[in-house]
């Protein structure tokens, strides 16, 4: 029953490192998504994948990369983490388009 | 452009009182609008979800509507307790093209005992 989990929970990188976050999901979901959330300003999608095997650009994907694994994973990548990029960030997925949307806990990540 | 926003920022209320949370979005070609609730630290927490066909969605004491043509929902809370304290965020989704899910900036709610 663990449905959206992420790792880390928690990272701190110096600028210019590089880091992957992980996130799986065992509910059999089409669609995964990435989300930073900042004080202020709610959350903003980064990047999502519709489906096993597409990507596509959300309101900020630069400075990341992500990869659909394959139906259960999809990962966020940073090549070369900056200040800027300290957030939370949020992995979701849901069936299809009509139906809820799980999350799941966060990831804590300062870059300094 | 695509937004949701959400009003008010910020609400204190005191316990027992019924309250409404509004949100509003720009693109009626919605598939679905749904509630989070977030607690300090944590992830988020579906509360409900209103599909593009339907009116209004409820669950225990809450209860959201959805206005497609007016580009609005709400989420009522009746009675509320110190417990309901926590930021609310709509979220819509929007199919066509880009079959994402779009969020409000949330409203942080706080019920005094």
């Amino acid at each position: 029953n663990a449905g959206v989990t992420q790792t880390p929970k928690f990272q701190v990188l110096k600028t210019g490192q590089s880091m992957t976050l992980q996130c799986a999901q065992d509910m059999n979901h089409n669609s995964m998504y990435w989300y930073r959330q900042d004080p202020g300003m709610g959350l903003r999608l980064i990047y999502y994948s519709a489906s096993e095997g597409t990507t596509d650009k959300g309101e900020v994907p630069n400075g990341y990369n992500v990869s659909r694994l394959n139906k259960r994973e999809f990962s966020l990548r940073l090549e070369s983490a900056a200040p800027s990029q300290t957030s939370v960030y949020f992995c979701a997925s849901n069936w299809q388009a009509n139906t809820e949307a799980f999350f799941g806990q966060g990831t804590r990540l300062t870059v300094v | 452009k695509q937004e949701v926003t959400q009003i008010p920022a910020a609400l204190s209320v005191p316990e027992g009182e019924n309250l409404v949370l509004n949100c509003s979005f720009t693109d009626s070609a919605i598939y679905n609008l749904q509630w989070f609730r977030q607690d300090p630290g944590k992830g988020l927490t579906s509360l409900l979800l209103i599909q593009s066909s339907q009116r209004e969605q409820t669950s225990g004491r809450l209860n959201a509507s959805l206005d497609k043509s007016s580009g609005r929902s709400t989420l009522y809370i009746a009675a509320s307790q110190p417990g309901d304290s926590a930021t609310y965020l709509c979220a819509v989704l929007y199919g066509g093209a880009t079959n994402k899910l779009i969020f409000g900036t949330g409203t942080l709610l706080a019920v005094q005992p």
